[in-house]
């Protein structure tokens, strides 16, 4: 079966820098493109970024937008989201999921980040 | 991207039926068939219950249906169970490779 497992979460300061790594199995990493998802504490869902199965091409929430970076090892079925000037609304938990045909198929179980001085 | 309107709240009692509205515009829920709905309790990962608008992925009871009209779209469950007591979200693919999310509704089963 299909499993996510996100890693690489912690405390960071503000302005600070965190990568994130999810690791794929049970499916062929290659074919699928994948997203990052975050929700806040206490708060909703919020869309990321987007990154296609072959890594030709990225997406970002206007809000994250020249601070992260998504990108992936097809090699090593690996998703990663480098996150850099970190703010204080960036503290969340952040899943990755899966995606097929435009929804979220699959998810992991979150990392949390919280960024804080 | 604004995001999608949803109910705060709703509640039920078991066995009854509830609905849950997520309303967008012309551009997103309302443009496309590209609507799915999400479930999530407590600590733990959302899990999708009904994508492109109506349909239902394996495993998922046929408890639950989507439908839409106009720039609104709608979760049903019908028969409702102590277990389906939990957080619901939906989300669009508008366009360009962005996708929005409703602000969530909490389902209270009575």
């Amino acid at each position: 079966q299909v499993l996510l497992v996100e890693s690489g979460g912690g405390v960071v300061q503000p302005g600070g820098s965190l990568r994130l790594s999810c690791a794929a199995s049970g499916f062929t990493f290659s074919d699928y493109g994948m997203h990052w998802v975050r929700q806040a504490p206490g708060k909703g869902l919020e869309w990321v970024a987007f990154i296609l199965y072959d890594g030709s091409n990225q997406y970002y929430a206007d809000s994250v937008k020249g601070r992260f970076t998504i990108s992936r090892d097809n090699s090593d079925n690996s998703l990663y989201l480098q996150m850099s000037s970190l703010r204080a609304e960036d503290t969340a938990v952040y899943y990755c999921a899966k995606d097929r045909g435009l929804h979220f198929d699959d998810w992991g179980q979150g990392t949390l980040v919280t960024v804080s001085s | 991207q604004s995001a999608l309107t949803q109910p705060a709240s709703v509640s039920g009692s078991l066995g009854q039926s509830i609905t849950i509205s997520c309303t967008g515009t012309s551009s997103d829920v309302g443009g496309y068939n590209y609507v799915s709905w999400y479930q999530q309790h407590p600590g733990k990962a959302p899990k999708v219950m009904i994508y492109d608008v109506s349909k239902r992925p394996s495993g998922v009871s046929n408890r639950f249906s989507g439908s839409k009209s106009g720039n609104t779209a709608s979760l049903t469950i019908s028969g409702l169970q102590a277990e389906d007591e939990a957080d619901y979200y939906c989300s669009s693919y508008p366009s360009s490779k962005i996708w929005v999310f409703g602000g969530g509704t909490k389902l209270t089963v009575l």
